[in-house]
């Protein structure tokens, strides 16, 4: 499999329920990412990732804690989230993530918090 | 800080129309400049891209050229088809202390039959 894949495609969450999100890529990538993207807002870098290493963190609420195990691999746990937290999740990977390289989108997970 | 600016959605076209979706940005350095491309239900595609200033990304009839002066990256296609309905984002990112992109806020394209 090629690409960058994200399962689950779409996911309902109670507040009180854990959850996690997962990210796989197979291009020998060494950078991933974690975006929000919201309803008429520009994507928000969440978490970037660089040989398994969180290099970089903007201000994430600490409901969402990101994993990454290998660098096929990335993971977002989401516990006690909040109905504004209702987004599509994108994972995104790079050949590094210093430099001018284009990223890699996965298609997303729909979260909805009810 | 750097920053993206597209213009508002939606566009709406017909068929075979010239298309035009326009991009300023705001920066400190030298970016690279990119388009990518959110079809419906799917993540983002890369489209085009332009690394230095007066280079033209060009990919499936889109171009857009950078444009230091104007600090702009205007996507143009000569004929749109229904098939390029789809959320447009241009973007930014410098090959120095961080490659991360910074994205404007997309531009919903609508062409009709």
């Amino acid at each position: 499999e090629t690409g960058v894949t994200q399962t689950p495609r779409h996911l309902v969450m109670g507040m009180t329920n854990k959850k996690s999100l997962k990210c796989e890529q197979h291009l020998g990538h060494n950078a991933m990412y974690w975006y929000k993207q919201s309803a008429k807002k520009p994507l928000e870098l969440m978490f970037v990732y660089s040989l398994e290493e969180r290099v970089e963190n903007n201000s994430v609420p600490s409901r969402f804690s990101p994993e990454c195990p290998n660098s096929s691999h990335l993971f977002l746990h989401l516990h006690t989230l909040q109905p504004e937290d209702s987004a599509l999740y994108l994972c995104a990977s790079s050949q590094e993530w210093r430099g001018n390289y284009g990223y890699t989108f996965g298609s997303g997970t729909r979260l909805t918090v009810v | 800080g750097d920053s993206v600016t597209q213009m508002e959605g939606p566009v709406t076209l017909s068929e075979e129309a010239f298309l035009t979706i326009n991009c300023t940005y705001t920066a400190t350095g030298y970016p690279s400049l990119f388009w990518y491309v959110q079809y419906p239900g799917e993540g983002l595609q890369l489209l085009l891209k332009a690394t230095k200033a007066d280079d033209k990304g060009s990919n499936k009839g889109f171009e857009a050229t950078y444009r230091k002066e104007t600090t702009s990256f205007h996507l143009e296609k000569g004929s749109v088809q229904v098939s390029d309905s789809a959320v447009y984002f241009c973007a930014l990112s410098y090959s120095g202390n961080t490659g991360k992109l910074i994205f404007g806020q997309g531009t919903t394209l609508q062409v009709k039959p």
